[in-house]
């Protein structure tokens, strides 16, 4: 069990460039969720999928953001036109549904909106 | 939504002492987590303990769901429990998870 990765680890860009961000959740996790958390802060949910189905969004996720699991394996996290306020950590996690129910973390990926 | 309070928000120990912190939660949750979260920013496993005490090592934690709180107790503290830690209770059919704003805990030699 190699846990949850997360890729890249950072990403530094221009305001209103866009960025994509990977998470490759346990093996047979079929429940994936994605988290922001700023300095200072805990964690917020973002959205989650179970399997390929994304049945939940927070009101944090605006239109420019988008999330997607195809195949029900990994999943991409996409900000268009990048804000200064986009500057965070992207934590992504992940559980199985009909057991415990605990949520595993990658190591996140810090975004810098220069 | 649920509301997460944890106390204190910080906290500084000689190396060797114990320490209590506490989560306290607006209403009835599925489950509940501990979280160490390292200086990188990762968050480690503590417990999954949504009702009853654990204990693992120098760690422990209790939670009391009809009371909406929970509780985590490091004993004999080393510099390598230094970090924030997190309570983080679910609630509903996505048993997405609530953080509180943590507690930072500084162990010195």
């Amino acid at each position: 069990d190699t846990g949850v990765s997360q890729d890249p680890r950072h990403k530094i860009t221009k305001r209103g460039q866009n960025v994509t961000f990977r998470c490759d959740p346990i093996s047979e996790h079929n429940r994936l969720y994605w988290y922001r958390q700023t300095l200072g802060q805990g964690p917020e949910f973002l959205t989650y999928f179970q399997n390929e189905a994304q049945l939940e969004k927070s009101r944090l996720l605006s239109d420019r953001f988008s999330a997607e699991r195809p195949k029900g394996s990994f999943s991409t996290l996409e900000i268009q036109r990048t804000e200064q306020g986009d500057s965070a950590m992207y934590l992504c996690a992940s559980s199985l549904i009909g057991g415990v129910g605990e949520q595993y973390f990658g190591p996140g990926t810090r975004l810098t909106v220069t | 939504g649920i509301q997460v309070e944890q106390s204190p928000p910080d906290l500084i120990l000689q190396e060797g002492a114990n320490s209590t912190l506490r989560c306290n939660f607006s209403d009835s949750v599925n489950n509940l987590q501990w979280f160490h979260q390292n200086p990188w920013g990762q968050l480690i496993n503590l417990f999954y303990i949504p009702s009853g005490t654990k204990q693992n090592g120098r760690l422990s934690a209790t939670t009391v769901a009809t009371e909406r709180y929970s509780l985590l107790y490091i004993s004999s503290s080393q510099t390598t429990d230094s970090g924030v830690y997190f309570c983080a209770p679910s609630q509903g059919g996505s048993e997405k998870l609530v953080f509180g704003k943590g507690t930072k805990l500084t162990v010195n030699p």
